[in-house]
C-alpha cells in the first residue's frame, strides 16, 4: 500500500507564474488536507477536502490560492501569480473516513519562487 | 481556542541516555494528542497518538508519551536515545469533538543525539 504521494517534489517558479501541486492520498483514504510549512516553523493548516467537496478552507489565503479534490484523480493545490512569500514546503495528508483523527503525510513539495 | 506549545527549540542528548521532548496543550474538552517526526527534506511521520485509555502511549521506534491531564502535558520520551533519532519533532492537538481539520501543530523541537 503506497503512502501519500506528492508531485513534484521540487518546483521553481518566477514571480507571476502559476504553481500546481498534486497529492494522491493513500489507497482507501477519502479525506485530504493541505498544510504549509515555512523554514524552521510548524505546519499551518490550509484546507480540508473530501471528494468533490471543500470542507474547511479557513486556512487558505483569500486570493490566488485554490484547491480541489475531484472524483477522479489527485487533489490539486493551485497558486496563481506566485510571489516570493509563497516559497515554502507544502504538505498533503490523508485519512480514511473511519479514522479521521490520524493524518498520514506525503513527502511534500518545496516551492521556490524566484 | 486550541493551542499547543513546545517550549524547547532544541534538545541535546548523548546516545544511550533517556530523552524527553516537552509538549503542553490547551483545548476545550478532551483532547486528541499526537507526535510526529520529520527527517530532513521529508514529510511528517506519525509516531503515536492519545485518544483515550492508558495515559502511557507506546509508539514507533521505541518512543512513548505520557498524557497528564492535570498538567495538560503530553511529553515524548525514550529510555535510550539513538543517533538516528536526531530529527524535528512536532506535537499536535485536536479537540475530541472538533473537525478533523482542526489539528494544531506545535512549532517543533529539534532533537540532536550526539554519539
Amino acid at each position: 500500500n503506497a503512502g501519500v504521494m506528492q508531485n513534484p517534489r521540487h518546483l521553481v517558479r518566477r514571480r507571476g507564474q502559476e504553481a500546481r501541486l498534486r497529492c494522491s492520498p493513500m489507497k482507501g483514504h477519502s479525506h485530504v488536507y493541505w498544510y504549509r510549512q515555512l523554514p524552521e516553523e510548524g505546519l499551518k493548516f490550509m484546507v480540508y477536502l473530501q471528494k468533490e467537496n471543500i470542507i474547511d478552507e479557513s486556512g487558505m489565503p483569500k486570493e490566488r490560492f485554490s484547491a480541489e479534490f475531484p472524483k477522479e484523480g489527485p487533489s490539486i493545490l493551485r497558486i496563481q501569480q506566485v510571489v516570493r512569500g509563497d516559497s515554502a514546503a507544502y504538505f498533503c495528508a490523508s485519512s480514511p473516513a473511519w479514522a479521521q483523527e490520524t493524518q498520514y503525510f506525503g513527502p511534500g513539495t518545496r516551492l521556490l519562487v524566484l | 481556542a486550541q493551542s499547543v506549545a513546545q517550549p524547547e527549540d532544541q534538545v541535546n542528548v548523548a546516545e544511550g541516555n533517556p530523552l524527553t521532548v516537552k509538549c503542553t496543550y490547551s483545548v476545550s474538552g478532551n483532547p486528541y494528542l499526537f507526535w510526529y517526526v520529520q527527517y530532513p527534506n521529508r514529510g511528517l511521520q506519525f509516531l503515536l497518538k492519545y485518544i483515550t485509555g492508558d495515559n502511557l502511549v507506546k509508539g514507533s521506534y521505541g518512543f512513548e508519551a505520557e498524557f497528564n491531564k492535570s498538567q495538560t502535558s503530553f511529553h515524548l520520551k525514550k529510555p535510550s536515545a539513538l543517533v538516528s533519532d536526531s530529527a524535528l519533532y512536532f506535537c499536535a492537538v485536536r479537540g475530541l469533538y472538533s473537525s478533523a481539520s482542526k489539528i494544531i501543530f506545535g512549532s517543533g523541537t529539534r532533537l540532536s543525539i550526539r554519539p
